[in-house]
């Protein structure tokens, strides 16, 4: 069974573009977390999805947005970068927003 | 919303000892409290976990204590061995998944075996 897949593993993009990141649940989990970590932090969590809707929101400004497909996989978008945005962005997906999540290798963005 | 706090931000022990990493949180609905180990460059990986009707959970030799009560808990690893030397968070949240808050981490401690 695959895991929990995400791409690109790193990007770097300058400050001011527009970043797309994108994420592939467990097979059978219809639920995918984003979370956001900078080096030397714990992740903190950005977004939740279920079912194709937003079902919860961290503290991020409106430059983060994200959606799911009907397939389930996920993309997180970051408009506006600043230098601040770099970090590993992590995806985590479950069963259901209830369910036990596993998290996906992430993908190291650095914005210059 | 929730805030955790961890201590100590680094842990440097001998091989074969204990080491012990508390964590406090502050919401009282949260009711599940994960541990993860993280090393350089790799994903969070669970390596245990409690729910706020259990007290004490083993698995092997790691360890977690939840005390409701002051609202913290603590992770155990007994007999520690080189492969432990990694960065590990605690966390909290109304449920495994997270709910509409997400997990909420812990700033996290290094761990380092001496040998």
């Amino acid at each position: 069974d695959a895991g929990v897949t995400q791409s690109p593993t790193h990007l770097i993009k300058t400050r001011g573009q527009h970043v797309t990141l994108r994420c592939s649940p467990i097979s059978g989990h219809k639920s995918v977390s984003w979370y956001q970590q900078v080096l030397g932090q714990g992740p903190q969590f950005i977004f939740q999805y279920y079912e194709k809707e937003e079902r919860g929101r961290g503290n991020f400004p409106d430059r983060f947005s994200a959606r799911q497909f009907p397939n389930y996989s996920s993309e997180l978008n970051v408009n506006a970068l600043l230098l601040g945005d770099s970090a590993l962005y992590l995806c985590a997906s479950s069963l259901a927003p209830t369910a036990l999540q596993y998290f996906g290798p992430g993908t190291r963005l650095t914005v210059t | 919303g929730e805030n955790v706090e961890q201590h100590p931000s680094t842990l440097s022990v001998q091989e074969g000892d204990s080491a012990v990493i508390k964590c406090t949180y502050s919401d009282s609905a949260s009711n599940y409290f994960p541990w993860y180990k993280q090393e350089l460059g790799k994903r969070p990986q669970l390596i245990i976990d409690i729910r706020s009707n259990v007290g004490e959970k083993k698995d092997q030799r790691i360890a977690v204590t939840l005390n409701k009560t002051a609202k913290h808990f603590s992770l155990h690893i007994t007999e520690t061995q080189p492969e432990d030397s990694a960065v590990y968070f605690c966390a909290a949240s109304i449920g495994p998944g997270g709910g509409a808050d997400g997990l909420t981490f812990g700033k996290g401690t290094h761990l380092i075996i001496q040998p």
